[in-house]
């Protein structure tokens, strides 16, 4: 199957600072990838849709300014954290939409940030 | 907006049971996905569903898309200790449309 990295897996900063999370598709040209965050014990809750090559869809009440997505290539976005808050502390995780496999996202296995 | 809701909540079963649960939606869904995540993971995908009253299996997973499109159903049998883990259901109507995530199901499996 599709394989979806993310890097890093887990990062502590400091409160203002800003953390650049990736994600890759390893094995697959990946057009859609789209990033969501999941507090503990709660599901995962989309943030932003990122299509290559154009400007990433947030959803309501994600602020973009905050949250810089860039997808620069069809194997890579970023997501950006900017003047991290420790109210940002979250497990971030990316997925990523095969080209043939329009019905399937990929995951990746998450990035833990933890905001002091 | 859509909202899935995933029952039960939590589950503690033996090793060897049987385990059923199950995902509503308020609207219908063309497309319904099992995934299960381990702590500290990213889901992984268990099944896909794609046609109302389809029956798939993955190993000891057996998942149902509901004949009104509003449900959808996962079965496993024979636990083993790895089976534990969070199970989310999600859907989908168009694939243009975003992936609603249920609240999932927490499972546990006592040796």
């Amino acid at each position: 199957g599709a394989v979806v990295s993310q890097h890093p897996s887990w990062v502590i900063c400091k409160s203002g600072t800003s953390v650049k999370i990736e994600c890759r598709s390893l094995d697959f040209q990946a057009t859609t990838m789209f990033w969501y965050r999941q507090f503990p014990k709660q599901s995962l809750m989309l943030m932003a849709t990122s299509n290559e090559g154009s400007k990433a869809t947030y959803e309501q009440g994600v602020e973009k300014d905050k949250f810089l997505i860039n997808h620069a290539s069809l194997t890579l976005s970023t997501l950006t954290v900017t003047s991290a808050h420790p109210e940002d502390s979250s497990f971030y995780i990316c997925s990523a939409r095969a080209p043939r496999e329009l019905d399937t996202q990929y995951f990746g296995p998450g990035t833990r940030l933890t905001v002091l | 907006g859509q909202q899935l809701n995933q029952s039960p909540q939590s589950m503690f079963i033996q090793e060897g049971e049987d385990v059923s649960m199950n995902c509503t939606s308020s609207s219908i869904f063309n497309t319904w996905l099992w995934y299960k995540q381990d702590p500290g993971e990213g889901p992984v995908l268990l099944i896909a569903l794609y046609k109302a009253g389809e029956l798939t299996s993955n190993g000891r997973l057996t998942a149902q898309f509901g004949i009104t499109r509003k449900d959808s159903f996962l079965n496993i049998s024979a636990s083993i200790p790895s089976d534990v883990g969070i199970y989310f259901c999600a859907g989908y109507k168009t694939s243009y449309d975003k992936v609603i995530f249920g609240p999932g199901t927490s499972l546990s499996v006592i040796p």
